[in-house]
This record gives structure tokens, C-alpha cells and sequence, in this order.
């Protein structure tokens, strides 16, 4: 089955830019996602990519996909406070039903 | 609208209650899921319900017993829970469920268990 790995923490100045990686198994997933969850909340969806591009940008948010590689990064540009929070990136692989396989999850936190 | 509510928002139970969770949506979704969130961990996929059937139970202990009782609703009835079922539990819905559809999340419902 697929696997997802994330590394598990990410510190990063405010105003600066952050890069949050992920890397998966399976080559056949169709779309992958990021989803934000802030403390004691649910999931949020940010942003996610289809399989057949290699980039996307949305405002801030900018998602580069590696198929080769089998990695995925979300770049958030001009980071802010309101920006921590834990970042899951979701592959969703091919056929069957709409099953989500989650990263661990990198939490974000940002200072002044 | 893309919102999905939950209630309660905290639950605290003891091992020999029954409670039950709710989730609705009125985007019109036809699929949707409840999820299980340890602490530090990422969400793992309960149930599935599709068109207001049961489509996928991923091994779930039967002291969980899902229900949706019409296509904005799903519960989540609780019995005999154990110290290790403390979690936060998320609802989501999606327009289908054998597509790409996105899947969008509720606030969840934090339950402790006694």
C-alpha cells in the first residue's frame, strides 16, 4: 500500500518563505493534497495537485510535484503567524473508493 | 458553503455509557467519513457512507456503530468504549465517493474516555 513520510518539524522566521516536503510510495496516485490543522481544530483543505502537473500556485501557496522522485513540496510564501499549524499531505491513490492515505504531519511553527 | 459541523465538541464518557456523535453537511455530498485522530497522529480512515449506505469499514471494533439516517447526517454511536478510544474524532463529506472528489473536514469532537 502506499506510504507517506513527512518530516516532523519545520521552524521558520515570519516573512520568510517555508518548504514542507513530502515523499510517497505509490506512483499511480492520481491526486495528492495538503490539508492544514491548527490546534484542537479539524482539517482544513489548502490546496492539493493533480497528477499530470508539476506545479500550481494559489496566493501564497505554491505545490511542486516530482513524479519521478515521487515527492511532493508545499512552499508558503511571506510566512506568518497565523501560519503554524501542522501540515498533512495526502496522496490519494488510484481506483477503489476516495481513501485518503495521511503523512504523519510537519508542524509549522514560526516566530518573529 | 463548504462546511461540515459536528457535535459536541468535547464529549467525556465512561466505559459503560452510550453516547453518540453527530456530523451534518448541506453541500449536497453523498459520501462521507469518520475519521480517528490519535494525539500527534495523522487521521485513520473508520467508515464510509455512501448514497446513506455503509460502504467501507475499515476493521472497526463493533463498540463503534455508525449511522446516517439521511444524506446531511451521519452519527457515530458510542458503547463500551475503552481509555484508548480517547481521540479526536473527525467527520467528512465529499459529492461522491468513487471519485476524486475533495474531502472536506469538520471541527471534530474531542472524547475522552474514563
Amino acid at each position: 500500500g502506499e506510504d507517506v513520510e513527512q518530516s516532523l518539524f519545520l521552524s521558520v522566521r515570519e516573512g520568510d518563505s517555508s518548504v514542507i516536503n513530502c515523499t510517497y510510495t505509490d506512483s499511480s496516485s492520481t491526486y495528492l493534497y495538503w490539508y492544514k490543522q491548527e490546534p484542537g481544530a479539524g482539517l482544513q483543505l489548502l490546496t492539493y495537485i493533480f497528477s499530470n502537473m508539476d506545479m500550481k500556485q494559489d496566493q501564497r501557496l505554491t505545490v511542486l510535484l516530482n513524479k519521478k522522485d515521487k515527492h511532493l513540496s508545499l512552499r508558503i510564501a511571506d510566512t506568518q503567524t497565523g501560519d503554524s499549524a501542522i501540515y498533512f499531505c495526502a496522496p490519494r491513490p488510484p481506483g477503489g473508493y476516495n481513501k485518503l492515505i495521511f503523512g504523519a504531519g510537519t508542524r509549522l511553527a514560526v516566530h518573529p | 458553503d463548504t462546511e461540515v459541523t459536528q457535535t459536541p465538541k468535547h464529549l467525556v464518557m465512561g466505559m459503560t455509557n452510550k453516547k453518540s456523535l453527530k456530523c451534518e453537511q448541506h453541500m449536497g455530498h453523498r459520501a462521507m467519513y469518520w475519521y480517528k485522530q490519535k494525539a500527534k497522529k495523522p487521521p485513520e480512515l473508520m467508515f464510509v457512507y455512501s448514497y446513506e449506505k455503509l460502504s467501507i469499514n475499515e476493521s472497526v471494533p463493533s463498540r463503534f456503530s455508525p449511522e446516517c439516517p439521511n444524506s446531511s447526517l451521519l452519527n457515530l454511536h458510542l458503547h463500551a468504549l475503552q481509555p484508548e478510544d480517547s481521540a479526536l474524532y473527525l467527520c467528512a463529506s465529499s459529492q461522491d465517493w468513487g471519485s476524486t472528489d475533495t474531502q472536506y473536514f469538520g471541527p471534530g469532537t474531542r472524547l475522552t474516555v474514563l
